[in-house]
């Protein structure tokens, strides 16, 4: 089955630790996405990556930071700089978006990140 | 302002009724509108694609741009129980990066 998933589904941090959300994709898709979700204000962009080795910051990237050393992987640390990281996470994946009929994004399932 | 604003709801309806959904956007270099359904907890899935102006159907759904307007809209007929969800709106340029609507809550009343 392709797809995008995302571990672990339910985090728990304590205040002045970091943690790695880990975004695994199977399709074969070139660009990677993480997104932050606050009831009532839609999908953020944190950080997102075009290709191996190459990422830009998104609308909220202070306090995070991501990796993309394989092309099937972009884990995001949260790190203690992120000053209120209680939220949903979504990873997404699409292919390019230069031609008429791709770039679409895909999502993952989500990880809830909850500071204790 | 927002570039995209999308009313948040919730938007309740009987089952069988006609829901229509809808957004505004500011920005007139976006080419490519999509329409995302979200479960609650759950990552969106992509409902709908549609690149400039007119209209796309499948099944239920219908998908309408007006970019004279700048003005999107998700039209869901025979709408069901299950139809209950938020839904979000998302367009770009041509660009990868997504704009995301806040979403409209949905719930459709058996």
């Amino acid at each position: 089955d392709g797809g995008i998933t995302q571990s672990p589904k339910y985090l728990f941090r304590k205040e002045g630790q970091n943690v790695t959300l880990s975004c695994e994709q199977n399709l074969n898709h070139d660009a990677m996405y993480w997104y932050r979700q606050d009831p009532g204000q839609g999908l953020r962009l944190i950080y997102y990556s075009q290709i191996v080795n190459d990422f830009q910051k998104g609308d909220i990237a202070e306090g995070y930071s991501v990796s993309r050393e394989k092309k099937e992987s972009f884990p995001l640390t949260v790190t203690s700089a992120q000053k209120n990281p209680t939220a949903f996470y979504l990873c997404a994946s699409s292919t390019p978006g230069r031609n008429r009929n791709v770039g679409v994004q895909f999502f993952g399932p989500g990880t809830r990140l909850t500071v204790l | 302002q927002k570039e995209v604003e999308q009313d948040p709801g919730p938007l309740s309806v009987p089952e069988g009724a006609i829901v229509s959904l809808n957004c505004t956007y500011s920005n007139s270099a976006f080419q490519y509108f999509m329409w995302y359904r979200q479960y609650s907890r759950k990552g969106p899935e992509l409902l709908m694609y549609t690149y400039s102006s007119g209209n796309k159907e499948d099944g239920r759904f219908t998908a309408q741009v007006d970019k004279s307007s700048k003005y999107i809209s998700l039209f869901i007929r025979d709408s069901q129980p299950s139809d209950s969800a938020t839904y979000l709106c998302a367009m770009r340029g041509y660009g990868n990066k997504l704009v995301f609507g806040a979403g409209t809550i949905l719930r459709v009343k058996s």
